[in-house]
């Protein structure tokens, strides 16, 4: 399978607890996006990558998330101290450049419950 | 503001029978691309189509279309000859400006139910 992978798919937690997800984009992809998803809304961009880079963040990511792509290839997103209002599908995109018809191509997403 | 209003939030559709999604968007740049995403119960996002704002003919791809009407800022996705599968949600998404690379901005979404 050579898309964009996701893991975990699902995960529960606690409030306040720490969570780490992982993002595989297409391997010969430089841009990556995370984007977050709750119920009956589309998504929401949270934050870009090119290469290693962090080019672009959302207001909606605040000081408890962070991401990374440390070496350009797969990135994570984390959130600290979760609250029950980041319960939602966090969604992963990738693409290559190609100017303005660049397609983002998403992830199976990992959603996200916190009890 | 909105910048992408999908103010269908339910639609039905016979099997075998067309169907056009509603999608309307609002921007100031000159440049920008419009996209369709199909969302199935699984939760991934399938890209379907992209019109950009400079091409003149409609875009297609297979049984989906988009009637793209610059004026009205109006994107709108037909998809022919519907099947069982196509039962799921679609997402309108535009991106702005001439650089790639840029966040999408998505509507809320319809959610298409296709009827034997």
């Amino acid at each position: 399978d050579t898309g964009v992978s996701q893991n975990p798919r699902h995960k529960i937690t606690k409030r306040g607890q720490n969570v780490t997800f992982r993002c595989d984009p297409i391997s010969e992809h430089n841009r990556l996006y995370w984007y977050r998803q709750t119920l009956g809304q589309g998504p929401e961009f949270l934050t870009y990558f090119q290469n290693e880079a962090q080019l672009e963040k959302s207001r909606l990511l605040s000081d408890r998330f962070s991401a990374e792509r440390p070496k350009g290839s797969f990135s994570t997103l984390e959130i600290q101290r979760t609250e029950q209002g980041d319960s939602a599908m966090y969604l992963c995109a990738s693409s290559s450049p190609g100017g303005g018809q660049e397609t983002q191509y998403f992830g199976p997403g990992t959603r996200l419950l916190v009890l | 503001a909105q910048k992408i209003t999908q103010t269908q939030p339910g639609m039905f559709v016979q099997e075998k029978e067309a169907v056009t999604l509603d999608c309307t968007y609002d921007t100031s740049d000159q440049s920008y691309g419009l996209f369709w995403y199909k969302q199935p119960s699984s939760g991934e996002m399938i890209f379907l189509i992209y019109q950009g704002s400079y091409d003149e003919q409609n875009a297609t791809e297979g049984r989906y279309s988009l009637n793209f009407q610059k004026a009205r800022k109006s994107a709108n996705l037909v998809i022919s000859a519907s099947q069982l599968g196509d039962s799921a949600m679609y997402f309108c998404a535009m991106r702005e400006g001439q650089n790639s690379g840029y966040a999408l901005n998505f509507g809320k979404g319809t959610s298409l139910l296709v009827t034997p």
